[in-house]
C-alpha cells in the first residue's frame, strides 16, 4: 500500500535560517507528490507538485523539493525562514482509485519561526 | 481562480443531532473529496464522489454519508453526531484524472456538545 511518512511532527528554526521538512513515501509506480501548507484557521494550500518532469520542483514562496528516487524522498527546502513561513506543511501522493487518483497525506509537520 | 466553499467556518451542535456540511466548487471539477483533520493524524479521507450520485469509501466512512445531487455540490451528513466527531472538516475538489493537485475549502470546525 502506497504511503507518505513526514519526519517531525515539530520543526524550529530561526528567521534567516534554513528550512528542511521531510517526507519519505512508498509506491510501486512513479508517484506524483504533493507540498501543502495550511496557515491557522485556513485550508490547504498548494506549495508545489512533482508530476515527472525535473526532479527539483519549485514553488510559491521560496519553497522548492527535491524528487530522490533511490531514497524513496520528497523532501522541502527554503533557505532562508521567514515569520510569516510558520504554519503546518503536509506532503502527499496520488494514489490510483479506479479511473481516477486519490490523495494520501503524511501526518504533518509544524513549522515555527523564532524571531 | 479555483473556488471551494464550504458552508460554515465553526458548527456547534449536539449528541444525536443530524448536520449537514455543504461543499460547493465552481470549476466543474469531476471529484469532490470530504476529509477530517485531526492532531497529529494529519487528513483522512472520509467520503469521495467521482460524478454525480456516485460514491466510494475512504479510510474512515463510518458514522458519515455523502450526497452528490449535482456536479458542483458535495455534502457530508452525519447522522447522529457524536462527540468523537468534533473535528475540522475540509472539502476538496480536483478534475478527474490522477496527477492534479486538489483545490481545498477553508475547513468546518464542527463541535459536538
Amino acid at each position: 500500500a502506497q504511503s507518505v511518512t513526514q519526519l517531525g511532527s515539530h520543526v524550529s528554526v530561526s528567521e534567516g535560517a534554513l528550512v528542511l521538512l521531510r517526507c519519505n513515501y512508498s509506491s510501486s509506480v512513479p508517484p506524483y507528490l504533493f507540498w501543502y501548507v495550511q496557515y491557522p484557521n485556513q485550508g490547504l494550500q498548494l506549495l508545489l507538485k512533482y508530476t515527472s518532469a525535473a526532479t527539483l520542483v519549485k514553488g510559491i514562496n521560496g519553497f522548492e523539493a527535491e524528487f530522490k528516487k533511490s531514497e524513496t524522498s520528497f523532501h522541502l527546502t527554503k533557505p532562508s525562514a521567514h515569520m510569516r513561513d510558520a504554519a503546518e506543511y503536509f506532503c502527499a501522493v496520488s494514489v490510483r482509485s479506479g479511473n481516477t487518483g486519490k490523495l494520501i497525506f503524511g501526518q504533518g509537520t509544524t513549522l515555527q519561526v523564532k524571531p | 481562480d479555483v473556488k471551494v466553499t464550504q458552508s460554515s467556518r465553526y458548527l456547534v451542535k449536539r449528541t444525536g443531532e443530524k448536520v449537514f456540511l455543504e461543499c460547493v466548487q465552481d470549476m466543474d471539477h469531476e471529484n469532490m473529496f470530504w476529509y477530517r483533520q485531526d492532531p497529529g493524524l494529519g487528513l483522512r479521507l472520509i467520503y469521495f464522489s467521482y460524478d454525480v450520485k456516485m460514491k466510494e469509501k475512504g479510510d474512515i466512512p463510518e458514522g458519515y454519508s455523502v450526497s452528490r445531487e449535482k456536479k458542483e455540490r458535495f455534502s457530508l451528513i452525519l447522522e447522529s453526531a457524536s462527540t468523537n466527531q468534533t473535528s475540522m472538516y475540509l472539502c476538496a475538489s480536483c478534475p478527474l484524472r490522477q496527477g492534479y493537485e486538489q483545490y481545498f475549502g477553508p475547513g468546518t470546525r464542527l463541535t459536538v456538545t
